[in-house]
């Protein structure tokens, strides 16, 4: 079966650093993404790991280790405007010729002054 | 969301009623889906289609009809709504699994069932 787990909430100050971690099971895995999603919005994309390691865009990184079934989404320098649900999401083989993405239930972060 | 188009926004339903979530994109992907989200439970993955004339199964997909005609449409269908279905739809497409590709979402439909 699939099985991605995420902490359900985190809470963090203006300038910090957060780790938001993802653990998944799942079958033929074809990649890890990140969301980003506010409230009432769609999700919006951050990042896509397919290989082991750490991939850095801006402000965010995000790293996977496939043989752990383990990623992690870091912020750094976090703003206000930060505060949101993050997502993480298995893009895995679900027959011969499907693929979907698998969600878990999402963390919501909150970032204080 | 570029190129992806949900309608309607918003719709109230009353219980057995039918109705039709529509989805459309002008990228030219293979790839649609629709995806289901409640409080505390994550995108949850109802119906998908790799291409014109093919549809599969999700997580959830009691109670919604798919087809996909064409490779820009992909509508949901509620046969006899209930309240349970009241929930926050996202239809989202891409180009066929390749590396690094990323995943568009459309803005989302609230559906209410009464």
């Amino acid at each position: 079966g699939q099985n991605i787990d995420q902490p359900t909430e985190m809470t963090a100050t203006e300038g910090a650093i957060v780790q938001i971690n993802c653990t998944y099971q799942t079958s033929g895995f074809n990649g890890l993404f990140w969301y980003q999603q506010h409230a009432g919005e769609a999700p919006t994309f951050l990042s896509y790991n397919v290989l082991d390691g750490l991939e850095e865009k801006g402000r965010f990184s995000s790293f996977l280790s496939r043989s752990k079934g383990y990623s992690y989404l870091l912020l750094k320098e976090l703003q206000m405007k930060d505060s949101a649900s993050y997502l993480c999401a298995v893009r895995s083989l679900l027959n011969q010729a499907g693929t979907a993405l698998i969600f878990g239930k999402g963390t919501t972060l909150s970032v204080s002054s | 969301n570029a190129g992806v188009t949900q309608t309607p926004k918003f719709q109230v339903l009353k219980t057995g009623q039918s109705m039709t979530l529509q989805c459309a994109q002008d990228m030219n992907h293979e790839y649609m889906s629709w995806y289901r989200q409640d409080p505390g439970m994550g995108l949850r993955l109802i119906h998908y289609s790799v291409g014109a004339g093919i549809t599969d199964q999700g997580e959830v997909p009691n109670g919604y009809n798919v087809s996909r005609s064409t490779t820009e449409d992909f509508p949901l269908r509620l046969l006899s709504a209930a309240p349970s279905q009241t929930s926050v739809y996202f239809c989202a497409s891409s180009s066929l699994p390749s590396s690094g590709n990323t995943i568009y979402f459309g803005e989302g439909s609230w559906l209410t069932v009464v």
